[in-house]
């Protein structure tokens, strides 16, 4: 089993769509965890860290469910600009700082 | 304030040649990355070096070696390239994380290998 499991999609929304991403992880004792957008052909870029009670950055929420272990990303409103691949991401348990990638969920918005 | 940079952007290889990545980064950051990403499975930590002086092995470190010749620059190097190392090459940095793993990762633009 992956450490950090993604749908790959692609999710194929219009503009204006509420989307939703889910990524599920193994390790229970995992500490942190983020969401990286991935541009085509372009570097990973960190979109949002994901707290425990929740978080919302504009038209961009993160949920995470320890009992569950599995953390979420709610997309509103969808611009032609999201189109990207979206990196579920945990912080390994070591002292090695050592980050754990999902191989992504890709999402087109469409016209 | 340039980032993280890495050279070269695209390399094309024949197998058993050796070639040496660069990455280097201007934020003073203590720990630099580098991962390898290929299609379906996501990015995965080749080397990793927690502050200089320091390099440590990571999820595939076989067939590479690192240098982190300074607190800047920190280099991965191929010594005999096979076509399973045809990937993209990504070098990262970060500010120590302090054990609670809250730092951003910043990456460089890639390295685009074709191993032939």
């Amino acid at each position: 089993r992956k450490e950090v499991e993604q749908d790959p999609g692609p999710f194929n929304v219009p503009e204006g769509a509420t989307v939703a991403f889910n990524c599920t992880y193994s390790n229970s004792a995992s500490q942190s965890f983020f969401w990286y957008r991935q541009d085509c052909r372009k570097e990973p870029k960190l979109l949002m860290s994901v707290y425990s009670s929740g978080n919302e950055d504009g038209r961009f929420t993160a949920q995470l469910n320890r009992a569950s272990q599995y953390i979420s990303l709610l997309i509103r409103d969808s611009k032609l600009s999201d189109s990207a691949t979206y990196l579920c991401v945990v912080y390994g348990m070591d002292s090695s700082y050592k980050l754990i990638f999902g191989s992504g969920t890709r999402l087109l918005v469409r016209p | 304030n340039a980032g993280v940079t890495q050279t070269p952007k695209f390399q094309v290889l024949k197998t058993g040649q050796s070639m040496t990545l660069q990455c280097a980064q201007d934020m003073n950051h203590n720990s630099m990355y580098w991962y390898r990403q290929d299609p379906g499975m996501g990015l995965r930590l080749i080397y990793y070096s927690a502050s200089e002086g320091t390099t440590d092995k990571g999820e595939v470190p076989n067939g590479y070696n690192v240098s982190r010749l300074n607190k800047r620059e920190f280099s991965l190097r191929l010594e005999s390239a096979a076509p399973s190392q045809t990937s993209v090459y990504f070098c990262a940095s970060s500010v120590v994380g302090g054990g609670q793993g809250q730092e951003t990762q910043y990456f460089g633009p890639g390295t685009r290998l074709l191993v032939l």
